[in-house]
Order: structure tokens, then C-alpha cells, then sequence
């Protein structure tokens, strides 16, 4: 029972470099979100994906970009990394809008440094 | 305005004992759910406990249980008979349905320190 799958766990970025984190879920979830969590803070929304196909801007969206072409799948990348973007990534997804529901089921993190 | 606060930034604990970790959130939806979700050492999320905004009844599972009181917006969690294994960063979270589109907001979290 997977949940949810982060790759790559950890990564190591020189300034200006790009990449792209993968995240899949197996639940069926519609929404999915990328977080990222800095030192002694909470978890700040980067963007969100309420079905395939739709992405939207979080609290914190500049230096990303985001794709949902499959449902399971919700990719965050960096064109161009910046030291500021070291942080662990979480991805998480849940079932759906309503208040009753929309416990967030999280990844186990990706560690991203930029050098 | 901060959605989520939590005011204790560390917590410490007798093992055995119970310990109340404090969250008050501001929203202006009347549909909203509240979350507390524990991080240990190792890094992942866990969730822990829900409670929705019309619900009538404290949330509880198992040792945890959520205190809600609406009029005064806090959602403190409630952890019974403290064990080491709680040790850990707890943080608050809220789901706003009307007017932040089922997006959940956290809070800084309380580090909580159990002591055998």
C-alpha cells in the first residue's frame, strides 16, 4: 500500500540548475498539493492541483512551476534553482472539498539543497 | 493576520502525564475543518485527529482528543498519558472550503518534549 511516493528523496543543486520532484499518489485523490517546510516553520503551499489537468498558484509560487497530466501524478519543478529554495518538499493529496473530508496524506519529503 | 496560531514553540512533558498543545485560528468561513498532524524526528506527517467546524462533539482518538471552542476559534489537542514515542513537532492546520478552495493553512507547530 504505497499512498503516497516521492522522488528523489534527496538531491543536491548547484544555482541555476533545474529539476523536477514526481509525485504519485494510488488513492485516487483529486486534490493534490506541494508544501515546503523550512527550519523551525510550517508548511507553506507552493501549488495546487484539484483535478488532472488544473494546477493554481499556493502562498508561496514564484521560482516553481507545476504539471498534472495524469490524475496520480503532480510534478513540481525548478528552471532555475536558487539557494533560497533549499527546503524539504512535501507532496500530500486528499479525496475532496468538503470540510467533512480533506485529511492530507503526505509523502515521506524530499530534501532539496541549493548550492 | 495569521490563519493558524500556535503559540508554544516548546512544549516539555512528565512521561505518563497529559499535556495540552494550544492552536487558535481566524477564519470567516463557515465551513472549515481542523487537522493536527505530528512530525517526528524522521521527518514524515502524521495525522492525528479532525474536527469539523459543525460538528457538535469533541473529536477523540485514542489519547488524543481535540478541545474545539468555536466562539473563542482554538482547537487545542489534548494528549493523554504521555509516552516517550510522543516526542515529536505537532502542527495545527485548518481546511477552509468557501473561501480558500479546501486549501489547508498550518500553523509554525509546538515541539514537544516527553521526559521518562
Amino acid at each position: 500500500n504505497a499512498g503516497v511516493t516521492q522522488t528523489p528523496k534527496f538531491r543536491v543543486l548547484k544555482t541555476g540548475q533545474s529539476m523536477t520532484l514526481l509525485c504519485a499518489q494510488d488513492m485516487n485523490h483529486e486534490y493534490m498539493y506541494w508544501y515546503r517546510q523550512d527550519p523551525g516553520m510550517g508548511l507553506r503551499l507552493i501549488h495546487y492541483s484539484v483535478g488532472e489537468g488544473t494546477t493554481a498558484k499556493g502562498e508561496v509560487p514564484d521560482g516553481y512551476n507545476v504539471s498534472r497530466l495524469k490524475k496520480q501524478n503532480f510534478l513540481l519543478g525548478l528552471e532555475s534553482a536558487a539557494p533560497s529554495q533549499t527546503s524539504v518538499y512535501f507532496c500530500a493529496s486528499s479525496s475532496g472539498g468538503s470540510a467533512n473530508t480533506g485529511e492530507l496524506f503526505f509523502g515521506e519529503g524530499s530534501r532539496l539543497t541549493v548550492l | 493576520a495569521q490563519k493558524i496560531t500556535q503559540t508554544q514553540p516548546g512544549m516539555f512533558v512528565q512521561e505518563k502525564e497529559a499535556v495540552t498543545l494550544d492552536c487558535t485560528y481566524d477564519t470567516s468561513d463557515p465551513s472549515y475543518g481542523l487537522f493536527w498532524y505530528k512530525q517526528p524526528s524522521s521527518g514524515e506527517m502524521i495525522f492525528l485527529i479532525y474536527q469539523g467546524s459543525y460538528d457538535q462533539q469533541n473529536a477523540t482518538e485514542g489519547r488524543y482528543s481535540l478541545n474545539f471552542q468555536k466562539a473563542r476559534k482554538s482547537a487545542n489537542l489534548v494528549i493523554s498519558a504521555s509516552q516517550l514515542g510522543d516526542s515529536a513537532m505537532y502542527f495545527c492546520a485548518m481546511r477552509e472550503v468557501l473561501t480558500n478552495a479546501g486549501k489547508s493553512t498550518f500553523g509554525d507547530g509546538t515541539t514537544l518534549t516527553v521526559k521518562p
